[in-house]
C-alpha cells in the first residue's frame, strides 16, 4: 500500500482566517514533505519531516507552520495567508530521507484558495 | 546550477502509437531519477524509477532510458491509451543527501482516439 492521504480536498479561506492541512500515510515511512504546486509547473518543496523532527525548512513564509505530531501524521497550519498562497498543497512520505535514493509518495493534495 | 528539464511541453500521440517523453538534467552527481505522472486535480503518481548504475528498466508498459553520457532520461509508453493524458514529471535526486528531489518543468502527453 503506498497510500498518502490528505485532508480536506478543497479549502476556501480569508486572509485573516486560520486553518490546518493534514497528511497521514501508514506504509511506515520515517519522512515526510510538504509541496506547493502552482498551476502548470512542478511541486516546490516547502518542509522535510524526518523522524518527526523538521530537517529542511526552504526559506518559507512564516504564515505556513508544519508539525510533526507523530510518525505518521504531518500537518500545515495557515494563518494570514495572501491570494498568491493558493495553490495545490502536496504531501508526499519516504521510507528515509538519510538515504538519497528513496522515492518519494504523493498525497492527492489540499486544493487552497484564498480570498 | 541543478536543474531538471523536459524538452517539450506537449507532445501529442494517436492512441495505440509509442510515446516517448524525454528530460535532460544537468547535475551529474545524481544518481536517482524518477518519473510521476499527475492527472489533473490528482498528486503525482510514482510511475518508475532508476538507480545511475543502471541504463534501462522496464516497467508494464513503461520503460526508462538513463543515458548517463549526456545527461538524459526518457520514459517511453508502449501502446498509449487515453488514460495515459496526464503531466509528465522527471525528477533527480541532485548531489545533496537531504530527500529533496529537483523536477523537471513537465511534458503533457495528450493522446488523441
Amino acid at each position: 500500500d503506498t497510500e498518502v492521504t490528505q485532508t480536506p480536498k478543497h479549502l476556501v479561506m480569508g486572509m485573516t482566517n486560520k486553518k490546518s492541512l493534514k497528511c497521514e500515510q501508514h506504509m511506515g515511512h520515517r519522512a515526510m514533505y510538504w509541496y506547493k504546486q502552482k498551476a502548470k509547473k512542478p511541486p516546490e518543496l516547502m518542509f522535510v519531516y524526518s523522524y518527526e523532527k523538521l530537517s529542511i525548512n526552504e526559506s518559507v513564509p512564516s504564515r505556513f507552520s508544519p508539525e510533526c505530531p507523530n510518525s505518521s501524521l504531518l500537518n500545515l497550519h495557515l494563518h494570514a495567508l495572501q491570494p498568491e498562497d493558493s495553490a495545490l498543497y502536496l504531501c508526499a512520505s519516504s521510507q528515509d530521507r538519510t538515504s538519497a535514493q528513496e522515492t518519494q509518495y504523493f498525497g492527492p493534495g489540499t486544493r487552497l484558495l484564498v480570498l | 546550477g541543478e536543474s531538471v528539464g523536459l524538452h517539450l511541453p506537449t507532445l501529442s500521440v494517436q492512441e495505440g502509437d509509442n510515446s516517448i517523453i524525454n528530460c535532460a538534467y544537468s547535475n551529474s552527481a545524481s544518481d536517482y531519477f524518477i518519473w510521476y505522472k499527475q492527472e489533473s486535480g490528482k498528486g503525482p503518481q510514482f510511475i518508475i524509477d532508476i538507480r545511475s548504475n543502471m541504463d534501462k528498466r522496464q516497467g508494464q508498459r513503461v520503460t526508462v532510458l538513463l543515458n548517463k553520457t549526456v545527461k538524459h532520461l526518457s520514459l517511453q509508453i508502449a501502446a498509449t491509451q487515453p488514460g495515459d493524458s496526464a503531466v509528465y514529471f522527471c525528477a533527480e535526486n541532485g548531489s545533496s543527501n537531504t530527500g529533496k528531489l529537483i523536477f523537471g518543468q513537465g511534458t503533457t502527453l495528450q493522446v488523441k482516439p
